[in-house]
């Protein structure tokens, strides 16, 4: 069955400084990535996502992930943070074409003004 | 584009009742639509999976005849939890696709306190 790791469960850090967030998974096929952020109240959202072509996705609200296949990871990075993306962040993946999304245990993320 | 809503937002119950939570696709057609329960500080486990016209798909662990799923059209799909248990407290979101598209969309959840 497949799994997905989020290495840091809380991330505290000051506005403007750099976020790096971990995702590895385990599958070995062909798999579908996503990053998902749920704010304080709110519902899940879309960040981006990764089917195919260039590792290198960027999504919305300044938001850019990687793929690496060798290391079956697709971190979340933000260069620099503001007070509002404090949330929590989930990272999910799914085989392609199937059905099944498996989530991390996702990391809550503290920005401080 | 692409809304997910779920109704209620909240409800409290007293055990041993049923409580059915709605699902609905607001500008999309949902072909499938996702059941997941999330515990606090945890992350969200996929229950069920439904294709409209169809019966769910349950998880491992997951009890059928608890957790009973209905996708009668393509902008609806509703979970009922059945005899509900103060175990059974918990947030309830369900999210949905259009098609055979990868991406899912999430509704605002539904949390269910049973006392």
């Amino acid at each position: 069955a497949q799994s997905v790791s989020q290495h840091n469960h809380h991330v505290i850090l000051s506005e403007a400084a750099s976020l790096e967030l971990g995702c590895n998974y385990s599958y070995g096929g062909t798999v579908n990535l996503f990053w998902y952020v749920q704010y304080p109240g709110q519902h899940l959202q879309l960040l981006l996502k990764y089917f195919s072509g260039d590792p290198l996705v960027k999504g919305i609200k300044g938001f850019e992930a990687e793929f690496i296949k060798s290391k079956f990871s697709f971190n979340l990075r933000k260069p620099s943070v503001q007070w509002s993306d404090t949330a929590e962040y989930f990272c999910a993946v799914n085989k392609a074409a199937g059905n099944k999304l498996t989530f991390g245990g996702g990391t809550r993320v503290l920005v401080k003004p | 584009g692409a809304v997910v809503s779920q109704h209620p937002s909240r409800v409290i119950c007293k055990s041993g009742t049923s409580v059915k939570i709605e699902c609905r696709s607001l500008d999309f057609q949902a072909t499938t639509m996702f059941w997941y329960r999330q515990f606090p500080k945890q992350s969200l486990m996929l229950m069920a999976t439904s294709n409209e016209g169809s019966k769910a798909t349950y998880e491992q662990g997951v009890e059928k005849d608890k957790f009973l799923i209905n996708h009668a059209s393509l902008t609806l799909s509703t979970l009922t939890v059945t005899s509900a248990h103060p175990e059974d407290s918990s947030f309830y979101i369900c999210s949905a696709r259009e098609g055979y598209a990868e991406t899912q969309y999430f509704g605002p959840g539904t949390r269910l306190l049973v006392l």
